[in-house]
């Protein structure tokens, strides 16, 4: 079946602009997790929502990010007044969590990225 | 001190070698851990998890847990140029975020 999907692949913009990036996970997926990977550096955790929940936003890394996710499935990450530090490939990840019995996992699948140059 | 440790490398080694890869972490809350593999440009896919203490294999690759050392390991037998990529750790507490490693970047050369 489809994976996880990211548009736009490549994102170049300039210092100050707006960018918005989706994600379109797994069909029937319920939680939908966003990451950024620097340069030379391991993912970094921004968001998670997980069904009707509140949104898990402890990794977002300053107010001019945000993401949304529109009827429990598409999801927009949306970076303002870019700056050139927001740099990064952006990933998107989607499971369908197991219950929360002992010994469950969360396999997270990935998309392929983003990859947004801020000029 | 980041949550978890994991050696950038570059490593390079002689297709047919055993690779280990390793990484440390200090937060006791993880209760299963993760190993991805990231080609150039691709998002990561998951090779392996587990969560529990000792060895879980899959074909060339075992994954070895040590909670009372706080160290997991991956190690791929008989490497194939296949093999080169970027390995990521990660673990994760419950459902939720997981925390990675920094990677380590592989080359099997022929």
């Amino acid at each position: 079946g489809a994976g996880v999907s990211q548009s736009p692949s490549n994102k170049v913009t300039e210092k100050g602009k707006d960018v918005e990036l989706r994600c379109d996970p797994i069909s029937g997926h319920t939680a939908l997790y966003w990451y950024r990977q620097s340069l030379g550096q391991g993912l970094e955790f921004l968001i998670y929502f997980q069904g009707n929940s509140a949104p898990d936003k402890s990794g977002l890394p300053s107010d001019r990010f945000s993401a949304e996710r529109t009827g429990g499935s598409v999801s927009t990450l949306t970076i303002q007044r870019t700056q050139q530090e927001d740099s990064a490939v952006y990933l998107c990840a989607s499971s369908h969590p197991r219950g929360t019995s002992g010994g469950g996992t969360d396999t997270q699948y990935f998309g392929p990225g983003t990859r947004l140059t801020v000029l | 001190q980041k949550e978890v440790e994991q050696d950038p490398g570059p490593l390079s080694v002689p297709e047919g070698a055993i690779v280990s890869l390793n990484c440390t972490y200090s937060n006791s809350a993880f209760q299963y851990f993760m190993w991805y593999r990231q080609y150039s440009r691709k998002g990561p896919e998951l090779l392996m998890y587990t969560y529990s203490s000792g060895n879980k294999e899959d074909g060339r690759f075992t994954a070895q847990v040590d909670k009372s050392s706080k160290y997991i390991s991956l190690f791929i037998r008989d490497s194939q140029p296949s093999d080169s990529a970027t390995y990521l750790c990660a673990m994760g507490r419950s459902y939720g975020k997981l925390t990675f490693g920094q990677g380590t970047i592989l080359t099997v050369h022929p």
